[in-house]
């Protein structure tokens, strides 16, 4: 079965602590991206990567980092840096072209202890 | 900078009710307009993507119009059931050059049986 997987599906955050997010697919996609949503609002761009080893800052980047060695997989590093890390993340992907569609994976919620 | 609204923020219909939900935008210079479906703590589901050279797309009981010019798009429902209870996104990909997308608030959707 092709989609993108997300884990782990709760992440409890302590204070200091970083907390990294995984995100797989298998849609052999070249483009990936990270989306953080809050109630009653649309969801933000974080982070984005068009093709392996290159990654752009979206909207709302800062306190977050991320990595693409590989196609397949994108994680998405929540640093101490970010005061308000509570929040659903959505990862998404794409083929590399402008007409096509994202497909979503099932999300992380982020909970601060 | 392109922002993306989408009025009413939730709505309840009695079951069988063709109803539509909408989504304006500041900047008509788009590539293309998605509608997704989200349901309560899930990831998102596209159902329509129309082109920015298109008027509509259809899929079953859903048909969404685009007029750029206006910077309009809706999203009609036939017959609505109560599994179509959910909340409705829509995005706009910039025109740009990259790969982006912007969403709107979302309509939260109750259909009642």
């Amino acid at each position: 079965d092709g989609g993108i997987t997300q884990s782990p599906k709760y992440l409890f955050r302590k204070e200091g602590q970083n907390v990294t997010l995984s995100c797989e697919q298998n849609l052999n996609h070249d483009a990936m991206y990270w989306y953080r949503q809050d109630p009653g609002q649309g969801l933000r761009l974080i982070y984005y990567s068009q093709i392996v080893n290159d990654f752009q800052k979206g909207d709302i980047a800062e306190g977050y980092s991320v990595s693409r060695e590989k196609k397949e997989s994108f994680p998405l590093t929540v640093t101490s840096a970010q005061k308000n890390p509570t929040a659903f993340y959505l990862c998404a992907s794409s083929i590399r072209r402008e007409s096509e569609t994202q497909y979503f994976g099932p999300g992380t919620r982020l909970l601060v202890l | 900078k392109q922002e993306v609204t989408q009025i009413p923020a939730a709505l309840s219909v009695p079951e069988g009710e063709n109803l539509v939900l909408n989504c304006s935008f500041t900047d008509s210079a788009i590539y293309n307009l998605q509608w997704f479906r989200q349901d309560p703590g899930k990831g998102l589901t596209s159902l329509l993507l129309i082109q920015s050279s298109q008027r509509e797309q259809t899929s079953g009981r859903l048909n969404a119009s685009l007029d750029k010019s206006s910077g309009r798009s809706t999203l009609y429902i036939a017959a609505s059931q109560p599994g179509d209870s959910a909340t409705y996104l829509c995005a706009v990909r910039l025109f740009s050059g990259t790969y982006k997308y912007i969403f709107g608030t979302g309509t939260r959707l109750k259909v009642l049986a």
